[in-house]
């Protein structure tokens, strides 16, 4: 299976700051057909997870522009360009390019100063 | 806007049975990959199984093969979990989520297995 590991665990931001957080997989991402299957999630307190990002970069509809992801091959970076209160809670990477199963980061936990 | 609404969590001794749902609107259903995923108390998130979208083929995480079976009745608009042999490490909030990309998620419903 194919392991993502998140970093850091913990991200504590100020207000109005940029965050970024890093998904490393244990092996290249990049499908026989082309395509990079990774996405990313977040949950904020007490709520179900809601994707923002798949395919590396492809934002979901509703989501901020200051939401960004990038990266290729195994290394991966969700970036927020400026931190707002609603942006607290966990956020997730989650590989389907080598499915089955779908494995996902252990979560990297984003709270403001 | 899709929803997804899980329910059938409830608590349940080890070695017992227990079956979820989870009713989907507001897509055609029935074109849609479906998974569960589940969330143990105060961890991360695991991918548990996944169907496609005519039922033929199902697909599930090591830790469950064997106990758990994923279906769905297309005309109902609903997605199931079987949970059998349940496991004090199978404890956890189970959530259905439309695609294998996780698209929208519903609330999700607990399951607590323990004696």
């Amino acid at each position: 299976d194919v392991v993502m590991t998140q970093s850091p665990l913990s991200l504590p931001v100020t207000l109005g700051q940029p965050a970024s957080i890093s998904c490393r997989s244990s092996q290249s991402l990049v499908s026989s057909d082309g395509n990079t299957y990774l996405h990313w999630f977040h949950q904020r307190p007490g709520q179900s997870p809601r994707r923002l990002i798949y395919k590396v970069s492809d934002r979901d509809s509703a989501v901020p522009d200051r939401f960004s992801g990038s990266g290729s091959g195994i290394d991966f970076t969700l970036k927020i360009s400026r931190v707002e209160a609603e942006d607290v809670g966990v956020y997730y990477c989650m590989q389907t390019t080598h499915w089955p199963p779908s494995t996902f980061g252990q979560g990297t936990r984003l709270e403001i100063k | 806007e899709v929803q997804l609404v899980e329910s059938g969590g409830d608590l349940v001794q080890p070695g017992g049975s227990l079956r979820l749902s989870c009713a989907a609107s507001e897509f055609t259903f029935s074109a849609h990959w479906m998974t569960w995923i589940r969330q143990a108390p105060g961890k991360g998130l695991e991918w548990v199984a996944s169907i496609e979208p005519d039922g033929s083929e199902e697909f599930y995480v090591d830790s469950v093969k064997g106990r758990f079976t994923i279906s769905r009745d297309n005309a109902r608009n609903s997605l199931y979990l079987q949970m059998n042999s349940l496991r004090a490490e199978d404890t956890a909030l189970y959530y259905c989520a439309q695609g294998l990309w996780l698209d929208s998620w519903g609330q999700g419903t607990l399951v607590t297995v323990s004696s």
